[in-house]
């Protein structure tokens, strides 16, 4: 099984600020198969990009992402208030079929 | 706008059956180009991915290997819907379960709608 670990495990930063969000896989991961996904409080995930530099429908270009191989980053360009939530990547690879998360970087406000 | 709406109890009793639907509106769930999924997610275990049902001229699933043995994803055309069973439940599988609707947008596969999610607690 591929196992993305995520760092920081909790970032806090100023409004404006840059966030810098790292995804590492323990073997290399197609970048057609790397997602981040943006998680609130009592709410289901939702994805932010996928091909690890796509951005999905409705995602502000404040996002970003990019990466290749084992090592991926979502950058979060001028921070504001409604950022604040998990942030997680997840990758999948068939075969064998297989879908792994990370375990989450909590990104806050000061 | 697809829409997955989750139905099924909230406390389980173990090793008794785990047993929640995942109700389809926008699409169908034979659609070919899509796979429908169930991932739980709990404070220990984090996000994890349980499987998923898909048409491809024929049905096929895929399921985790941690579940393999007590899993089953079941479609229904007629209601539209797919279920999640999981079977000989233990506290360990108490977990907010989501369905989830797997996508291929440009060669790039990703989770683009979900279901509101259901905390199920294993508890006798």
């Amino acid at each position: 099984e591929i196992v993305l670990t995520q760092s920081p495990g909790t970032l806090s930063l100023s409004p404006g600020e840059r966030a810098t969000l790292s995804c590492r896989a323990s073997q290399s991961v197609s970048s057609s198969e790397l997602a981040w996904y943006q998680q609130k409080p009592g709410q289901p995930p939702r994805v932010l990009m996928y091909g690890a530099s796509s951005r999905a429908t409705g995602i502000p270009d404040r996002f970003s992402g990019s990466g290749s191989g084992t090592e991926f980053t979502l950058t979060v360009g001028r921070l504001e208030p409604e950022d604040v939530a998990l942030y997680y990547c997840q990758q999948s690879r068939n075969p064998p079929p297989e879908v792994t998360f990370g375990q989450g970087t909590r990104l806050e406000i000061k | 706008q697809v829409q997955l709406q989750q139905s099924g109890p909230g406390l389980v009793k173990p090793s008794q059956t785990l047993s929640l639907t995942c109700a389809i509106s926008g699409d169908s769930v034979s659609s070919n180009s899509v796979a429908w999924n169930w991932i739980r997610q709990s404070p220990s275990r984090g996000l994890e991915w349980l499987g998923r049902t898909y048409y491809r001229s024929k049905w096929y699933n895929d399921y985790a290997l941690s579940v393999r043995s007590r899993v089953i994803i079941t479609p229904d055309t007629s209601k539209n819907q797919f279920s999640l069973q999981l079977n000989s439940v233990t506290p360990e599988d108490t977990a907010v379960y989501y369905c989830a609707r797997w996508v291929v947008v440009a060669g790039s596969r990703h989770f683009d709608y979900w279901g509101q999610g259901t905390l199920v607690t294993v508890s006798s």
